[in-house]
């Protein structure tokens, strides 16, 4: 059973480009998180869907940042018009209906 | 909203010695507590967890103790080792199933010295 897949696990975009991380849960997992880690900081909620839907996105940024979980397909956190700010790790984590969260192993954003 | 404080930032310890990891959570409705290991650029690990109707979890080095009360958790690593250096993370988290978002401490840099 393949764990949590992220792609690219690298990505450098100039200021203003668009950045588009995806997420591949492991299988059976229909829960999505995308967390956001500046260097020596903790993890910070972003976003929380399942299928098809946004069930909470009480720590996405209200511009620039949208995410999505599409029947088919991974899950993708876009962010539009980057800048340096949003250079960061970006971990995305899956569950079953179960408590424990399972992460991938994370895109580093480099906005130059 | 939950507010998790973890205690220390850092934490230096010789090999061979125990090193305890503190947390605390407000909301005495949390029911479950994941301790997460980060090493250096890599993704975080699930290592434990305890749920609220256990007081205490073990497994081989590592235990974790959990006071409702006092509303504080610990993780506990016995006899070190280099391998153990790495971030650890708390987390508080509650409801049922994978439908509740878990609040994460700051973190705590474990250095094990040989």
């Amino acid at each position: 059973n393949a764990g949590v897949m992220q792609n690219p696990r690298h990505l450098v975009r100039r200021r203003g480009q668009e950045a588009r991380l995806r997420c591949s849960p492991m299988k059976g997992h229909s829960h999505v998180y995308w967390y956001r880690q500046l260097p020596e900081e903790g993890l910070k909620f972003m976003v929380y869907l399942q299928k098809e839907n946004i069930i909470d996105e009480s720590g996405m940024p209200k511009e620039r940042f949208s995410a999505e979980f599409p029947k088919e397909g991974p899950s993708i956190l876009r962010i539009q018009q980057v800048v340096r700010g949003d250079s960061a790790a970006y971990f995305c984590a899956s569950s079953t209906d179960s408590y424990e969260q399972y992460f991938g192993p994370g895109t580093r954003l480099t906005v130059t | 909203g939950e507010n998790v404080e973890q205690h220390p930032s850092t934490l230096s310890v010789q090999e061979g010695d125990s090193a305890v990891i503190k947390c605390t959570y407000s909301d005495s409705a949390s029911n479950y507590f994941p301790w997460y290991k980060q090493e250096l650029g890599k993704r975080p690990q699930l290592i434990i967890d305890i749920r609220s109707n256990v007081g205490e979890k073990k497994d081989q080095r590592i235990a974790v103790t959990l006071n409702k009360t006092a509303k504080h958790f610990s993780l506990h690593i016995t006899e070190t080792q280099p391998e153990d250096s790495a971030v650890y993370f708390c987390a508080a988290k509650k409801g049922s199933g994978g439908s509740y978002i878990p609040t994460f401490g700051r973190g705590t840099s474990l250095i094990v010295h040989p």
